[in-house]
């Protein structure tokens, strides 16, 4: 079976630091993978997708960006965290060629101070 | 311009009853698909039924059906039996793109609240 892993839960970090969060998908290959963020009391806002290692499409200009080092490992970066980069992120994955169904990962809630 | 509108911000509904949360949707491809996500006070986002654009029946799943009226461009979800679990954000969403290539859009959400 597959499941996806988001680390970490939770994070405090201070305005001007960096970011790394990263999520990782077992049991499957080549997903297509997704990074989600949710402001509080908001829908979800689509930030970036990825059909394969090392491509990286982005949904809106932002402050952060996101790799795919391997086939299963997505991960959302920045170098600089804003005040506005509060939120809880979610990571999602959906089989290629297949994406009627997106499988979230567990979210990992994060407040820049 | 809002692609997937989600009117009712939060509902209020007695156990047991049925809840109907309303979804419509904007998009100008023939092809496309709308689902319906619950997220509980955990984070997490549950799927819970998916209906494709050129689906005739409308889908069920369990106590969830989606009432999908294609030409009104909404996507209801039906709730039958509410029960005291059921209390969380619901998202509707639609993806749309080329195979492989698909993305979601979410709506705003709607909080329901079952009352014993």
């Amino acid at each position: 079976s597959q499941t996806i892993h988001q680390w970490p839960a939770t994070l405090v970090q201070p305005v001007g630091s960096p970011l790394s969060l990263e999520c990782t998908v077992e049991g499957t290959s080549n997903p297509n993978l997704y990074w989600y963020r949710q402001a509080a009391g908001r829908g979800l806002q689509l930030l970036f997708y990825s059909v394969g290692i090392g491509q990286i499409s982005s949904e809106v200009p932002q402050n952060l960006s996101a790799s795919r080092p391997q086939d299963r490992q997505f991960i959302l970066s920045s170098k600089k965290l804003l005040l506005s980069d509060s939120g809880f992120y979610l990571c999602a994955w959906s089989r290629p060629g297949q994406g009627i169904k997106q499988y979230f990962g567990p979210g990992t809630r994060l407040t820049v101070t | 311009a809002q692609k997937i509108t989600q009117t009712q911000p939060g509902m209020f509904v007695q156990e047991k009853e049925a809840v109907t949360l309303d979804c419509t949707y904007d998009t100008s491809d023939q092809s496309y698909g709308l689902f319906w996500y619950k997220q509980p006070s955990s984070g997490e986002m549950i799927f819970l039924i998916y209906q494709g654009s050129y689906d005739e029946q409308n889908a069920t799943e369990g106590r969830y059906s989606l009432n999908f009226q294609k030409a009104r461009k909404s996507a209801n979800l039906v709730i039958s039996a509410s029960q005291l679990g059921d209390s969380a954000m619901y998202f509707c969403a639609m993806r749309e793109g080329q195979f492989g290539n698909e993305k979601l859009t979410f709506g705003t959400g709607t909080r329901l609240t079952i009352i014993p």
